[in-house]
């Protein structure tokens, strides 16, 4: 069990709106950034968000993100075939003293 | 252009030991942390372990802790991975990946990633 949680999968059509959760703690998402990567399938993980809510320069501002107490959001607008992929949530944990993600979300464009 | 670029996987019996290392270029490696994050083949990305710039400061999820050790040689700009009494459920792509910041706690996140290295652990 992941110490984040994420849905399994979400899903939209193309051109329309997803948002991703990810839920956490206060040892968590409540004391600490969140960071939200893309990993497509057969490559290695890239970040997308850093610090809650900033994008790493050359992520389209179709990629957006938020924090607030315990959980964090991650939206996806104008939905591309391209986007398909698994989208993960991390962070730092106090109490674990580590780092933590979330289980990852598939999201499927229709 | 930053790159990653890890080595040492294979096939290992479980209680075996493997060394992945990581070489790091195109960036001053001596200003960031480091990780390494897992994945099983077909599952999520799993946390291993973290140190900081210096090398002072490391933490390991209690999955590993005991058994992996992490370290950095500055000076080759190389990132390592110690793995002992490998079991099973250590099957794995490891993924090298640079963190944001200089310390091995940082939550600002991983932002360049090697391709990862497959770790197999067999009975």
């Amino acid at each position: 069990q992941s110490v984040l949680t994420q849905p399994p999968s979400v899903s939209a059509a193309p051109g329309q709106k997803v948002t991703i959760s990810c839920s956490g703690s206060s040892s968590n998402i409540g004391s600490y950034f969140v960071s939200w990567y893309q990993q497509l399938p057969g490559t290695a993980p890239k970040l997308l968000i850093y610090d809650s809510n900033m994008r790493i320069s050359g992520i389209s501002d179709r990629f957006s993100a938020s924090k607030s107490g315990t959980s964090a959001i991650l939206a996806i607008t104008g939905l591309q075939a391209g986007d398909e992929a698994d989208y993960y949530c991390g962070t730092w944990d106090r109490s674990l003293s580590a780092g933590v993600f979330g289980g990852g979300t598939k999201l499927t464009v229709l | 252009e930053v790159q990653l670029l890890e080595s040492g996987g294979g096939l290992v019996q479980p209680g075996g030991s493997l060394r992945l290392s990581c070489a790091a270029s195109g960036f001053t490696f001596t200003r960031y942390a480091m990780s390494w994050v897992r994945q099983a083949p077909g599952k999520g990305l799993e946390w291993v372990s973290s140190i900081g710039a210096s090398g002072g400061d490391t933490y390991y999820a209690d999955s590993v802790k005991g058994r992996f050790t992490i370290s950095r040689d500055n000076s080759e700009t190389t990132l390592y991975l110690q793995m002992n009494s490998l079991r099973a459920d250590d099957t794995a792509f490891y993924y090298c990946a640079k963190d944001r910041w200089s310390t091995g706690s940082s939550s600002s996140g991983l932002d360049y990633w090697g391709q990862g290295t497959l770790v197999t652990v067999y009975s």
